[in-house]
């Protein structure tokens, strides 16, 4: 699909562990973001990382791009009860399209 | 500063009937966007405003859905007539201007469209 993959589609792990989202996509890109949906709620973008960029890092978020591989990676370190949300990432294409993925439902066990 | 506004938070209407959908984007964001969320998948977009042009509608289904954004702040989308199909929540964002590409989007809480 023009949207890509995100994977996986759902995620569950303990309070304290890492959790880790991948996002592929099918086109050149000018820039990548991460967003985050609390259930029913609006979307919070998180990072964005230019397509000239390979990490960035925001508190216990750490985003990679690997344009080699049309891949990004978004890890959450120390997770906790408040990370429960699905996360989206959104391409930015050199024709400055915008395309969201159809996300990770994270959930974290307390 | 305030956020992205939409209203209504909740609609429900019956097939064939008209709705509309009501954005205020936050003060100096000269780029709007409207949305549509299934559930369980990712925002689709609709329409693309810079200011006052659209300048990507590629993805808005013209027969029944229509949209403006007069004086290039509030915006209104429209659907008309509605069909069962088109259940969804409609979620509004703005984004700032400054370089050449689409830069962080802030949204608002959506509406969720119901249509029986």
């Amino acid at each position: 699909s023009q949207q890509g993959e995100e994977d996986p589609q759902a995620l569950s792990i303990q309070e304290g562990e890492n959790a880790t989202m991948n996002c592929s996509y099918k086109t050149s890109i000018n820039n990548l973001q991460w967003y985050r949906q609390n259930s029913g709620r609006g979307l919070v973008h998180l990072i964005l990382i230019r397509s000239n960029e390979r990490e960035k890092h925001s508190g216990r978020l750490r985003v990679t791009l690997d344009t080699s591989k049309k891949s990004s990676s978004l890890l959450i370190t120390a997770s906790r009860a408040a990370d429960t949300a699905s996360y989206f990432c959104a391409k930015v294409t050199s024709y400055d399209k915008v395309i969201f993925g159809p996300g990770t439902s994270l959930s974290v066990i307390p | 500063e305030a956020g992205v506004v939409q209203s209504p938070r909740y609609k429900i209407i019956e097939k064939k009937q008209p709705v509309a959908f009501w954005c205020n984007p936050i003060s100096g964001h000269n780029t709007l966007y409207w949305y549509r969320q299934n559930l369980g998948q990712g925002p689709e977009l609709l329409i693309r405003y810079e200011n006052e042009e659209a300048v990507d509608d590629s993805q808005l289904p013209k027969d029944r859905f229509s949209a403006e954004r007069l004086k290039g702040v509030d915006s209104t989308l429209k659907i008309q007539p509605a069909e069962l199909g088109d259940s969804a929540v409609y979620l509004c964002a703005s984004s700032r201007p400054g370089g050449d590409q689409p830069y962080e989007q802030y949204f608002g809480p959506g509406t969720r469209l119901t249509v029986t």
